[in-house]
């Protein structure tokens, strides 16, 4: 089975602190995503890459960079977290580059900014 | 650009009876449509895709989908459901050309009452 590990759970950060969340999957996907999820909202789109080294924004980058330096990890991090980033933060993998195969989801971080 | 409406934030229904949660896709190119669950304090699990051939996709968990694309509606149904059903159901599309990432509805809460 496909899995993809997100090692904190739940967190709680000062509001200015800086925040690295980190994900690690075991299937050499090409491709790691790190969405945000937010009741009313659903999962909106931070980042994505598609290799080691590459990376795209997504729909709402503002806050937030990320990190691929090897093929199975993708961080994200808030250089300076604020409340507002209070949030639920999934991360993902798929298979393909080019065309869609089924992504895979992480168990989710909590994170609390207070 | 993808968006996704999930029309129904929440749905309760009756064990044993049957439900319906409906989703439309906006889209000028062809895509790929999803269906994944998230039960409470996981991420989401993928229950069903259409890629192409037949437009009726069944899942798991008993759960069927129908691609309609005159409508451009993937509406999920299951014809009896369970207390184990309860959980949040997300609606997702991806372009079959260009950025390999999908794009989400807000989720619709499915709640079994006993």
């Amino acid at each position: 089975d496909v899995k993809v590990t997100q090692s904190s759970r739940y967190l709680v950060k000062r509001t200015g602190e800086k925040v690295f969340l980190e994900c690690v999957q075991d299937m050499d996907h090409e491709n790691m995503f790190w969405y945000r999820q937010d009741p009313g909202l659903g999962l909106r789109l931070i980042y994505f890459s598609y290799d080691v080294k590459m990376k795209e924004k997504g729909d709402i980058p503002e806050g937030y960079s990320v990190s691929r330096e090897k093929k199975e990890r993708f961080s994200l991090i808030l250089e300076s977290a604020s409340t507002n980033q209070t949030s639920m933060y999934l991360c993902a993998s798929s298979l393909r580059r080019q065309g869609v195969d089924t992504i895979y989801f992480g168990e989710g971080s909590w994170l609390t900014v207070v | 650009a993808q968006s996704v409406t999930q029309l129904d934030s929440q749905v309760p229904v009756f064990e044993e009876a049957p439900v319906e949660l409906r989703c439309n896709y906006s889209s000028s190119v062809s895509v790929y449509l999803f269906w994944y669950v998230q039960y409470p304090n996981q991420g989401l699990q993928l229950l069903l895709k259409y890629l192409s051939g037949s437009t009726l996709v069944k899942g798991i968990n008993g759960f069927e989908a129908e691609f309609n694309k005159s409508q451009t509606s993937f509406h999920l149904r299951k014809p009896s459901v369970h207390i184990s059903d309860t959980a949040e159901y997300f609606c997702a599309v991806s372009e079959r050309t260009g950025a390999n990432n999908l794009f989400f509805g807000t989720g619709t809460r499915l709640t079994v009452i006993p």
